[in-house]
């Protein structure tokens, strides 16, 4: 079993339609937690992160971070074409010696397509 | 002035061939990555250099061998090449490490790999 799980989709949407990308955790040491989106043939780009639980809102997307169920989704509102990507969600947890964050656990990621 | 690039951006080669791939940063960050990006988009960390010091190795052949000469550049050399090989690796940058988190990693574009 993955650490991160991710469904791979693909997901489909018309414009203007909310949309809610998950993924699920087993490492409860992770404490940040990231979205990062990819165009096709491109490196991914971060779009969000979060630390611990809680919410984060920025325009039209919101982070969500559920630390007890080890369950964070994305929601994209208001989706536009120009959303279609690769959602990969990102978490990272302390080395050993409890300072590096740099070792992120990427999940599979999500294609969304969003149709005019 | 891209801040993360690859050379090459593709690269098509025989098995059993030795490759190198090479990752240039010019956004003054202490931290590079490499990453590998298999067919179903599945992204996994496989080194890490702080300072030009490898932080993280993960469980990949010793076929494939980090180096770098300064901590704005990292390149990744493949010997003796195997289709399994075939992939698109990342490079990636970020500010520093083991400050509290959240450091944000900037992608390359990546290099997409054919192993014949």
């Amino acid at each position: 079993q993955k650490e991160v799980e991710q469904d791979p989709g693909p997901l489909s949407v018309p414009e203007g339609a909310i949309v809610s990308l998950n993924c699920t955790y087993s490492n409860s040491a992770f404490q940040y937690f990231m979205w990062y989106r990819q165009y096709s043939r491109k490196g991914p780009e971060l779009l969000m992160y979060t630390y611990s639980s809680g919410n984060k809102e920025d325009g039209r997307f919101t982070a969500q971070v559920d630390k007890s169920s080890k369950y964070i989704s994305l929601f994209i509102r208001d989706s536009q074409p120009s959303d279609s990507a690769t959602y990969l969600c990102a978490m990272s947890a302390p080395n050993a010696g409890g300072t590096s964050y740099g070792k992120l656990t990427f999940g599979q990621g999500t294609i969304l397509t969003v149709h005019p | 002035d891209t801040a993360v690039s690859q050379t090459p951006k593709y690269l098509v080669t025989q098995m059993g061939n030795d490759k190198s791939i090479k990752c240039e940063q010019n956004l003054g960050h202490d931290t590079m990555y490499w990453y590998k990006q298999d067919s179903k988009k599945f992204l996994k960390i496989m080194f890490s250099y702080n300072n030009k010091e490898l932080i993280i190795n993960e469980t990949v052949p010793n076929r494939f061998s980090p180096k770098s000469p300064d901590k704005a550049h990292l390149n990744l050399h493949i010997n003796s090449l195997e289709l399994g090989d075939s992939a698109v690796y990342f490079c990636a940058s970020s500010q520093t490490i083991g400050t509290g988190g959240g450091e944000t990693q900037y992608f390359g574009p990546g290099t997409r790999l054919l192993v014949l």
